[in-house]
């Protein structure tokens, strides 16, 4: 059980273009959902988060209108990097939540996205 | 402000050899503490949690863990390292809020 999955996996695209990361929890509803960027050889470090049907909270530090975040259900969210540059390019990871103060959270596989 | 510290960023064992990974957190509420293990290229699992109850708990993979309220720590331990287990190991704290507090990392290299 608890299940989460980002697609797409790997992604390269050409410098300019709008690129969007989905996350799903395939086996339970996540009233939360969490985007997190990772650097080589480094920790997750957390850009936003996002509860359905209301607007994300962003990091600071973390442009919101460069990393668009929908939470459509409670079962989607949605990241999208928009007009993406080489800067960009990072390791994105979703991660799912019901709620529950002891409940832990559930990771994605996570998105390579590298920008040319 | 609340910390998790993972003292040691790489550690090698040979195959067969017990292992620890050393986590300590800082002072505060009663900490919610979890393990989770990264592949390369890969999202986060579920090791094992603590939110109260036995300070020694089970996880996946024969993994265990201990709460050490005086120590301020919650140590990975495993009796037996098999090649798969060759990963990143994140260490975890929330204090009654929904964000993670992520230690740095612990890179675990098995030798053949």
């Amino acid at each position: 059980g608890a299940v989460v999955s980002q697609h797409p996996s790997w992604v390269i695209c050409k410098s300019g273009t709008s690129v969007k990361i989905e996350c799903r929890s395939l086996d339970f509803q996540a009233t939360t959902m969490f985007w997190y960027r990772q650097f080589p050889k480094q920790s997750l470090m957390l850009m936003a988060t996002s509860n359905e049907g209301s607007k994300a909270t962003y990091e600071q530090g973390v442009e919101k209108d460069k990393f668009l975040i929908n939470h459509a259900s409670l079962t989607l969210s949605t990241l999208t990097v928009t007009s993406a540059h080489p800067e960009d390019s990072s390791f994105y990871i979703c991660s799912a939540w019901t709620g529950g103060s002891n409940q832990p959270q559930h990771f994605g596989d996570g998105t390579r996205l590298s920008i040319l | 402000a609340q910390s998790v510290t993972q003292p040691d960023i790489h550690i090698t064992v040979s195959e067969g050899a017990s292992l620890e990974l050393r986590c300590n957190y800082s002072y505060g509420a009663t900490p919610y503490l979890f393990w989770y293990v990264q592949s390369p290229g890969q999202g986060l699992q579920l090791l094992l949690k603590y939110f109260s109850g036995d300070t020694l708990v089970q996880g996946i993979k024969g993994f265990e863990a201990e709460f050490k309220r005086s120590q301020s720590s919650f140590n990975l331990r495993k009796p037996s390292v098999h090649w798969s287990d060759a990963a990143e190991y994140f260490c975890v704290r929330t204090s009654g809020t929904y964000k993670y507090i992520f230690g740095t990392g612990t890179r675990l290299k098995v030798l053949a």
